[in-house]
């Protein structure tokens, strides 16, 4: 069973916080992807890899940095969090082909900044 | 820019009634279309992947259809159970953009008993 695996459910952190955000995905996968959910807003992508030490910006990139230094591991790095980062955090990963790749997300973590 | 929209954003139908669910991109360029389930609080999981070249796919109950020259895709859920209750999105994937996936709001969808 292929699986993206997301280090927390649920987090708490306070304002200022530097927060981490771990995703690893056991299926050799190139692509790596960081989205935010928020209602009335839908998923939007914040950063993607396309392999080992490579990095994009996606749509709403301010505020948040990326690292991946192993091509199973992409963390979301807060930086200094704030309130308006408050949301629902999905990492998902597909494999380099273009017409027949499937994109596979974890469960999602729910972070909340107080 | 490639936008997707999803229509109805909700649909409450009874147990048993077959349904489609409908997504629509001004794009064609696109790699394939996706489409996905999330529960509440969950992560998504992917239910069908129709490359571009294709028309239809089927998994179980679920069919899902493509048409890129129009821009439209379907998603046909047949004889629906109240496990079906979810939400469900569609996204596609932007062509020469490495597997970029542009999302829908998505349709909420709930199975009475």
């Amino acid at each position: 069973d292929v699986k993206v695996t997301q280090s927390s459910r649920y987090l708490v952190k306070r304002t200022g916080e530097k927060v981490f955000l771990e995703c690893v995905q056991d299926m050799d996968h190139e692509n790596m992807f960081w989205y935010r959910q928020d209602p009335g807003l839908g998923l939007r992508l914040i950063y993607f890899s396309y392999d080992v030490k490579m990095k994009e910006k996606g749509d709403i990139p301010e505020g948040y940095s990326v690292s991946r230094e192993k091509k199973e591991r992409f963390s979301l790095i807060l930086e200094s969090a704030s309130t308006n980062q408050t949301s629902m955090y999905l990492c998902a990963s597909s494999s380099i082909g273009a017409v027949n790749t499937e994109a596979f997300f974890g469960q999602g973590t729910r972070l909340t900044v107080v | 820019k490639q936008e997707v929209t999803q229509i109805p954003a909700a649909l409450s139908v009874p147990e048993g009634e077959n349904l489609v669910l409908n997504c629509s991109f001004t794009d064609s360029a696109i790699y394939n279309l996706q489409w996905f389930r999330q529960d509440p609080g969950k992560g998504l999981t992917s239910l069908l992947l129709i490359q571009s070249s294709q028309r239809e796919q089927t998994s179980g109950r679920l069919n899902a259809s493509l048409d890129k020259s129009s821009g439209r895709s379907t998603l046909y859920i047949a004889a629906s159970q109240p496990g079906d209750s979810a939400t469900y999105l569609c996204a596609v994937s932007i062509y020469n953009q490495g597997g970029k996936l542009i999302f829908g709001q998505g349709t909420e969808l709930s199975v009475k008993p």
